[in-house]
């Protein structure tokens, strides 16, 4: 079964400093996306970033780059220069089905990481 | 502007009563789905919807009911709602299968 795991429940990071937040994921399929998403305490849910399992490149957006180690089946996110805006909870998830959804176009979430940009 | 409307926000309601979240794109998303948000355990599918009247079930369909008659809209029904229900509820479109998944704001709901 597809699974995601984010095994840090929290962490802090001083300000203008880069955060790595790890996620693992578990597939028998060789066509698959990955995302992040950024939850403030608002609640809404952001998407940050993609990357698609044949990408030859890490995805890159702004401040935030996608670290994928295929082999290893990690999509660590990185957010360099952190700012006090970043607090927020992060969530790996990766797209059922492939890169294609299939009918679900289900994403599924890891249980997330709580980070604290601290000044 | 681009966006996934959400109504409403929060809702405080008791145990059996009937209600309905709304869910709008103004995107002309094919697929649009529901989901809920637990601590320790992330967002979870409940159900789905390729296009207007197909829907089917994700993974934890109790208790809810969706329809989809008009392309833009996605309602949720809770027929009978029960405490275990509370939760953050989001709403999630894309164009297609392959696309990024738009999420609304969000809905809390906690039944007493």
């Amino acid at each position: 079964a597809q699974k995601i795991t984010q095994t840090q429940p929290g962490m802090f990071v001083q300000e203008k400093e880069a955060v790595t937040l790890d996620c693992t994921y578990d597939t028998s399929d060789p066509s698959y996306g990955l995302f992040w998403y950024k939850q403030p305490s608002s609640g809404e849910m952001i998407f940050l970033i993609y990357q698609g399992s044949y990408d030859q490149q890490n995805a890159t957006e702004g401040r935030y780059s996608l670290n994928f180690q295929k082999a290893r089946k990690s999509a660590n996110l990185v957010i360099s220069a952190s700012q006090l805006g970043d607090s927020a909870m992060y969530f790996c998830a990766m797209r059922e089905g492939g890169s294609y959804g299939g009918a679900t176009n289900k994403l599924i979430f890891g249980t997330g990481t709580l980070l604290a940009v601290q000044p | 502007e681009a966006q996934v409307t959400q109504n409403p926000r929060y809702l405080i309601t008791v145990t059996g009563k009937k209600l309905t979240v709304t869910c709008s794109q103004n995107m002309n998303h094919e697929y649009m789905s529901w989901y809920r948000q637990d601590p320790g355990l992330g967002l979870r599918q409940i159900y789905y919807s390729m296009n207007v009247e197909v829907t089917d079930k994700g993974d934890v369909p109790e208790g809810y009911k969706v329809s989809r008659k008009e392309k833009r809209n996605f309602p949720l029904i809770l027929e009978s709602p029960s405490p275990n229900q509370t939760s953050l509820y989001f709403c999630a479109s894309s164009f297609s299968n392959t696309g990024e998944l738009f999420f609304g704001e969000g809905s809390r709901l906690t039944v007493l």
